[in-house]
């Protein structure tokens, strides 16, 4: 069964620290991966798109790293601000044709505190 | 904002009812997405459109429906409202019908409470 798995299922930092988020998938065949972050409330928003091919991809703060092999992607945030305070939605693509099912994770919750 | 919009923003109705949701996607995008998030099963796909075409289909109840206008406005039909489909229901747009990684603009979704 297609699947994916975020951890933590939610995350407490100070502002300015750092931290990592995981996510593992099941999925097979593999197209790509995204990662969203979604403001409670408001639609999620793209932050980076990964094919198979790449091993990381950069947006501001924000790095995602994928392994393709074990099956392994990773959100790092840099330098945490307040406005980072948000769900995080790790989602993968089946390879498919004409289509363009994502399975979505149940996500991240991270709060950023001063 | 990401130039995508839905209507009406806040829903409430009885079990039983008959609901539209509307959306409109960012000028030039062809592809339109629904989805249904509820607060126990995160996001769930419903069903793509493409250029007024059914594209591709996800969990989707039988007692809902959509289509895509000429226009390229959106609408997701809910009928025979049960509690249980209570939830934020968001439409996204694309510009491809079939692109590894085309990204998907969300709206700021339609919250559908059913009493």
């Amino acid at each position: 069964k297609n699947q994916v798995e975020q951890s933590p299922q939610s995350l407490i930092i100070l502002e300015g620290k750092n931290c990592t988020l995981q996510c593992n998938y099941t999925v097979s065949p593999f197209s790509n991966l995204r990662w969203y972050k979604q403001d409670t409330g408001r639609g999620p928003v793209s932050l980076t798109i990964m094919t198979f091919s790449e091993n990381t991809k950069s947006n501001g703060r924000y790095t995602a790293t994928l392994d393709a092999d074990t099956k392994q992607s990773s959100l790092h945030i840099t330098a945490s601000q307040l406005s980072d305070s948000a769900s995080y939605i790790c989602v993968v693509s089946p390879r498919a044709y004409n289509t363009d099912k994502l399975i979505f994770g149940t996500g991240t919750r991270l709060q950023v505190f001063p | 904002d990401s130039g995508v919009t839905q209507t009406p923003k806040h829903l409430i109705t009885a079990t039983g009812q008959r609901v539209t949701l509307r959306c409109s996607p960012r000028s030039g995008d062809l592809s339109v997405y629904w989805y249904q998030q509820s607060l126990d099963q995160g996001l769930q796909f419903l069903i793509q459109y493409y250029n007024g075409e059914e594209r591709a289909k996800g969990n989707i109840l039988e007692r809902f429906s959509a289509q895509q206008f000429p226009d390229l406005h959106s609408e997701l039909n809910l009928s025979s409202l049960e509690l249980g489909d209570s939830a934020l229901y968001f439409c996204a747009s694309s510009v491809a019908r079939a692109s590894r990684t085309d990204t998907q603009y969300f709206g700021p979704g339609t919250r559908l409470t059913v009493l």
